[in-house]
């Protein structure tokens, strides 16, 4: 069975740094490509980027270029998102998926909730 | 960044009715998107990829149609677990933008 767990949920202050993990389970890790996904408070959803397990390609929107970091480690089926200064502006549940063919996200984490406040 | 639009943004509708939710892109995307369901404090679950093809497990009701930059969700019979957000998003190029829901409400 496939399945993505995401770490727990975090609280932390402005300008800490912070790095969310998600791990597959039940299918080739380094054969597809991981996405992550925010969602605001009451919001929609935002594709963030892509990360490639097998060789760390990634692909960022150019509204998350720079301010967040995705990595991956196929040794441990484990991708990352990570942040070296937070706002409050990135409180939000974050969503890791599976990226299947023709680029639709298969199967998801079940979203770990960040939130910054002082 | 294409842009996707959604349409209605809200739609109130009974159980049985026939549901239509539109998508439209801001430039052709060929066959490119997929459709998503998501029910409050849940993940977002794969419905239709590439505009019409049914993702394992996804009941029959739900159908897609369109190419290019028009888009269709169809579900046939509305049944309880239906309500829920729906969104598009297209897998024709990075970032892969989705639209901004539409929420499906009980009348």
């Amino acid at each position: 069975e496939v399945q993505l767990e995401q770490s727990g949920a975090e609280v932390k202050k402005p300008g800490e740094s912070l790095k969310i993990s998600c791990k597959g389970s039940g299918y080739s890790f380094s054969s597809y490509w991981i996405g992550w996904v925010r969602q605001m408070p009451g919001k929609g959803l935002e594709w963030m980027g892509i990360i490639s397990p097998d060789d760390s390609d990634t692909r960022y929107s150019p509204s998350f270029q720079g301010q967040v970091t995705i990595s991956a480690d196929k040794s441990i089926s484990t991708a990352y998102l990570q942040w070296s200064s937070l706002e409050a502006s990135d409180t939000a549940m974050y969503y890791c998926a599976r990226q299947a063919g023709a680029a639709a996200f298969d199967y998801w984490g079940q979203g770990t909730l960040v939130t910054v406040s002082s | 960044d294409i842009q996707m639009t959604q349409s209605p943004s809200s739609l109130s509708a009974s159980v049985g009715d026939r549901v239509t939710i539109t998508c439209r892109a801001s430039q052709s995307i060929s066959s490119y998107l997929n459709w998503y369901q998501q029910k409050p404090g849940k993940a977002p679950k794969l419905l239709i990829y590439v505009a019409s093809s049914l993702q394992s497990g996804v009941p029959s009701r739900f159908s897609g149609s369109g190419s290019g930059t028009d888009f269709t969700l169809t579900i046939s019979s509305l049944q309880p677990e239906d309500f829920a957000t729906y969104y598009c998003q297209q897998s024709y190029s990075t970032p892969r933008t989705f639209g901004q829901g539409t929420k499906l409400e009980i009348k």
